[in-house]
């Protein structure tokens, strides 16, 4: 049982590059999410999904985008990085009936 | 909109001292409250919850109760150790699991 697993740690990419931050988790969790964290501000919601084939956007979703095609993943999308998005950032699922959340290592993003 | 402050950080203990971090929030209706804890380089771990009015949560030796007439949950602990240096969260959950998050607080524990 692997939980929340997150790839890649780290990424450098250049301002208008496009990547893919996975997120995976083998909990059989219906909800999972992505968050931001930057220094001093704490997490932010970018996107959060409810089940297969449904997304919504949270507090910070301009830039990213999101689907869910299987239960298990997760990805987030930067089509265009710009330095703004450098940041920390955290995928998460849930166990709804025990109300708690279990997040990833993490992937820490750098846009020059 | 939903928000919660806690105390800036950073605070720096000796082991074996008394541990508050305060935490405040603003919400509609009754949220779920948490206290999250992160570790160097790691992700986030849920250290312990309280889901309704007067209810405390506990874990690991930490404690905090959720009081409603001063909307705070307080983490505390009573003697900490160098082991619980870290990055501490509060949070709270009042519409379907988004979680609001306060800002951080670091605590270094000396030995």
């Amino acid at each position: 049982n692997a939980g929340v697993t997150q790839t890649p740690k780290f990424q450098v990419l250049k301002t208008g590059q496009s990547m893919t931050l996975q997120c995976a988790q083998d909990m059989n969790h219906e909800y999972m999410s992505w968050y931001r964290q930057d220094p001093g501000m704490g997490l932010r919601l970018i996107h959060y999904s409810v089940g297969a084939g449904i997304t919504d956007q949270g507090e910070v979703p301009n830039g990213y985008n999101v689907s869910r095609s299987t239960t298990e993943d997760f990805p987030l999308r930067l089509l265009s990085a710009a330095p703004s998005q450098t940041s920390v950032y955290f995928c998460a699922s849930m166990n709804i009936a025990a109300n708690e959340q279990f997040f990833g290592p993490g992937t820490r993003l750098t846009v020059l | 909109g939903d928000s919660v402050t806690q105390m800036e950080g950073p605070v720096t203990l000796s082991e074996e001292a008394f541990l508050t971090i305060n935490c405040t929030y603003t919400a509609t209706g009754y949220p779920s409250l948490f206290w999250y804890v992160q570790y160097p380089g790691e992700g986030l771990q849920l250290l312990l919850k309280a889901t309704k009015a007067d209810d405390k949560g506990s874990n690991k030796g930490f404690e905090a109760t959720y009081r409603k007439e001063t909307t705070s949950f307080h983490l505390e602990k009573g003697s900490v150790q160098v082991s619980d240096s870290a990055v501490y969260f509060c949070a709270l959950d009042s519409s379907n699991y988004k979680l609001t998050f306060g800002k951080g607080t670091l605590l270094t524990v000396n030995p």
